[in-house]
């Protein structure tokens, strides 16, 4: 069974532009989060999506955003990029809605110049 | 607000050395615990997973201890290798919040 997959891998903005990463969770899992790693602050949570629904979010600004689709698939958005937004951004995916385990993809290196 | 804390943030071992990580949390209501593996600019690597209503998880030559009283889980190591050479990331699911919040992870180096 194939992983969680994120696309693109990495990613190089400038300020002032806005990005959109996509994530594919592992087949049959209903459950998508997302999270932001940096050196600094470590894993933070940003959203949570549970059957097309927001079901959890985290403290970030507006800026970030983000939707899931029918087939479970999500999406994140952030847009009047910052330097500050230069992170790896992880998605995970688990069955149902959590406290299941969580599998995590391989990330989108984001860098903001 | 749970915080979650790992310590040592680095650790140096030579191989076939048996090793200890430790993680603490503060808020005791928890759903379950999970540990991670990271490679460098690498996504994270499922562990262990353990539920609150267990006191442990073995995989392997991993262990994974909980104890919710104390606020502390333990992943022992046994006869280590170099390729285990990654950081090692807690998470606590529960309490208030209803997300993972991690630990900033142990640094572990196995010297061949």
């Amino acid at each position: 069974k194939a992983g969680v997959t994120q696309t693109p891998r990495y990613l190089i903005k400038t300020r002032g532009q806005q990005v959109t990463l996509s994530c594919s969770p592992i087949s049959g899992h209903r459950s998508v989060s997302w999270y932001q790693q940096t050196p600094g602050q470590g894993l933070q949570f940003l959203f949570e999506y549970f059957s097309e629904t927001q079901r959890n979010k985290g403290n970030f600004p507006g800026r970030f955003s983000g939707r899931q689709f029918s087939n479970s698939r999500s999406e994140m958005n952030v847009s009047t990029l910052e330097l500050g937004d230069s992170a790896l951004y992880l998605c995970a995916s688990s069955l149902a809605q959590p406290p299941n385990e969580q599998f995590f993809g391989p990330g989108t290196r984001l860098t903001v110049l | 607000k749970q915080e979650v804390t790992q310590i040592p943030a680095a650790l140096s071992v030579p191989e076939g050395e048996n090793l200890v990580l430790n993680c603490s949390f503060t808020d005791s209501a928890i759903y379950n615990l999970q540990w991670f593996r990271q490679d460098p600019g690498k996504g994270l690597t499922s562990l262990l997973l353990i539920q609150s209503s267990q006191r442990e998880q073995t995989s392997g030559r991993l262990n994974a201890s909980l104890d919710k009283s104390s606020g502390r889980s333990t992943l022992y190591i046994a006869a280590s290798q170099p390729g285990d050479s990654a950081t090692y990331l807690c998470a606590s699911y529960g309490g208030s919040q209803g997300n993972l919040i991690f630990g900033k992870g142990t640094k572990l180096s196995v010297k061949p």
